[in-house]
């Protein structure tokens, strides 16, 4: 069956633009993950969404990203005002419930220059 | 908070050698799991292989196993007979079951399986 599909791919935007980045989980999975992997960070978790729950928020840096996820299916993770530090790979990933492995789109490289 | 640390940066194995990828592992949660993922040069994130904390047996998947030593809190990979393609970073990462299961993950090690 089909993977985690992320799109764009690839991404260039200038400073202080509005992005948006949408990812499509795998079919029948209820739980969704966004991450962002940069050079200085690593590897961090940024929203969770599990069925029809609230979202679990707590890893967006700032007030600038927002994520929703509409019909417990696509989501949207959107960085409004980029800065240059938002440049990094934005990876979404998706699981069943009381499923532990989560499986990882292919990400979207954002630059903003 | 959990905390995963990976320590090698970077490592060399022969080809058809195995090798080992140290993983350790902080954590106050009674219940959680443990991956290896891999990331090649084109940025996806493969699963490898899962632990669960009471599992009792390592976990194994074909020439991945993990080797899970609970009360030293150390997730080892093992990929034995490595291959070319196996060159790529790798990620230890861990979830807790009281918090959603969202991934900590280490900072990675690249593996470079020399022919």
């Amino acid at each position: 069956g089909a993977g985690v599909s992320q799109s764009p791919s690839n991404k260039v935007t200038e400073k202080g633009k509005d992005v948006e980045l949408r990812c499509d989980p795998i079919s029948g999975h209820t739980a969704l993950y966004w991450y962002r992997q940069s050079l200085g960070q690593g590897l961090e978790f940024l929203i969770y969404f599990q069925g029809n729950s609230a979202p679990d928020k707590s890893g967006l840096p700032s007030d600038r990203f927002s994520a929703e996820r509409t019909g417990g299916s696509v989501s949207t993770l959107t960085i409004q005002r980029t800065q240059q530090e938002d440049s990094a790979v934005y990876l979404c990933a998706s699981t069943n419930r009381g499923g532990e492995t989560q499986y990882f789109g292919p990400g979207t490289r954002l630059l903003v220059l | 908070a959990q905390k995963i640390t990976q320590t090698q940066p970077g490592m060399f194995v022969q080809e058809k050698e195995a090798v080992t990828l140290d993983c350790t592992y902080d954590t106050s949660d009674q219940s959680y799991g443990l991956f290896w993922y891999k990331q090649p040069s084109s940025g996806e994130m493969i699963f490898l292989i899962y632990q669960g904390s009471y599992d009792e047996q390592n976990a194994t998947e074909g020439r991945y196993s993990l080797n899970f030593q609970k009360a030293r809190k150390s997730a080892n990979l093992v990929i034995s007979a490595s291959q070319l393609g196996d060159s790529a970073m790798y990620f230890c990462a861990m979830s807790s079951n009281n918090a959603g299961n969202m991934l900590t993950f280490g900072g990675g090690t690249r593996l470079m399986v020399k022919p």
